[in-house]
C-alpha cells in the first residue's frame, strides 16, 4: 500500500539559507500535518491543511511557511535557517474523520551548519 | 491543555520477557489513542489505534488497552524479541480543529538477546 512520501530524506543547509521540504500524502487522504522532532524530543505539531486550506497552526516560526497544492502534496518552506532548526521533520496524512489513523512519512532530517 | 506522559522513559529487558509500557493523558475527552514505534533517526510507524469506545486492541504480540476515565493506556508486548528494540510513543488527538496529535516523550525499549 502507498505510504506518505517525504523528500528529500536528508538535507544539509548553511545558516541563513532556505530549505523546502515536500510531502506526498496517502492517496485520498485530505488532511496533511507537519511535525518537528528535535534531538531526543517528542514530535511537535507545526501546521496542518485540510482540503488545501490551512486548518491549524502550532509552534511554527514566522520564518516557516507551508501550503498544500491542488494534487494534495504539501511543501514546508523554511527561510533564514538557524542552527536550532536542525531536526527531523515529519509529514503525516489522514482522512478528516475523528477516528482515523494518522500515517507518518519517514521524515526529512535537516541539518543546519 | 492536553499533556501526555509515558513511564518508564527507558526499559531494558531480556529476550522473551513480557512487558508493559504506560501512557497517561490529562484530558480524558479523547476520540482515540495511537501507539507508534520509532527506530533511531527513523520515521514513526503506527502500531495500534484504539478508539475511545474500545477497551482493547490487538495486533500480533501487541495489545493496547485504554481506560479513558482514568486517563491511561498500556501497551503490552508479549514474548519480546531483540527486534522490538525501539522507542515507543503514544499520542492523542487534540479536541476540535485539525485533530493534531500530542505525543508523549516515549519509552526507549531495549530487548537483550
Amino acid at each position: 500500500a502507498a505510504g506518505v512520501i517525504q523528500s528529500p530524506r536528508h538535507l544539509i543547509k548553511e545558516k541563513r539559507e532556505t530549505a523546502t521540504l515536500k510531502c506526498y500524502p496517502i492517496p485520498r487522504h485530505d488532511t496533511v500535518y507537519w511535525y518537528q522532532q528535535g534531538p531526543g524530543q517528542d514530535p511537535q505539531f507545526l501546521i496542518s491543511f485540510y482540503e488545501k486550506m490551512q486548518s491549524d497552526k502550532g509552534s511554527i516560526p514566522d520564518r516557516f511557511s507551508a501550503q498544500q497544492f491542488s494534487d494534495y502534496h504539501s511543501e514546508l518552506n523554511m527561510s533564514s535557517l538557524e542552527l536550532g532548526d536542525s531536526a527531523l521533520y515529519f509529514c503525516a496524512s489522514s482522512l478528516a474523520d475523528l477516528n482515523t489513523e494518522a500515517f507518518f512519512g519517514q521524515g526529512t532530517r535537516l541539518t543546519v551548519v | 491543555k492536553q499533556e501526555v506522559t509515558q513511564i518508564p522513559a527507558a526499559l531494558s529487558v531480556p529476550e522473551g520477557e513480557n512487558l508493559v509500557l504506560n501512557c497517561s493523558f490529562t484530558d480524558s475527552a479523547i476520540y482515540n489513542l495511537q501507539w507508534f514505534r520509532q527506530d533511531p533517526g527513523k520515521g514513526l510507524t503506527s502500531l495500534l489505534l484504539i478508539q475511545s469506545s474500545q477497551r482493547e486492541q490487538t495486533s500480533g504480540r501487541l495489545n493496547a488497552s485504554l481506560d479513558k476515565s482514568s486517563g491511561r493506556s498500556t501497551l503490552y508486548i508479549a514474548a519480546s524479541q531483540p527486534g522490538d528494540s525501539a522507542t515507543y510513543l503514544c499520542a492523542v488527538p487534540t479536541q476540535g480543529g485539525s485533530e493534531k496529535l500530542v505525543f508523549g516523550k516515549g519509552t526507549k525499549l531495549t530487548v537483550n538477546p
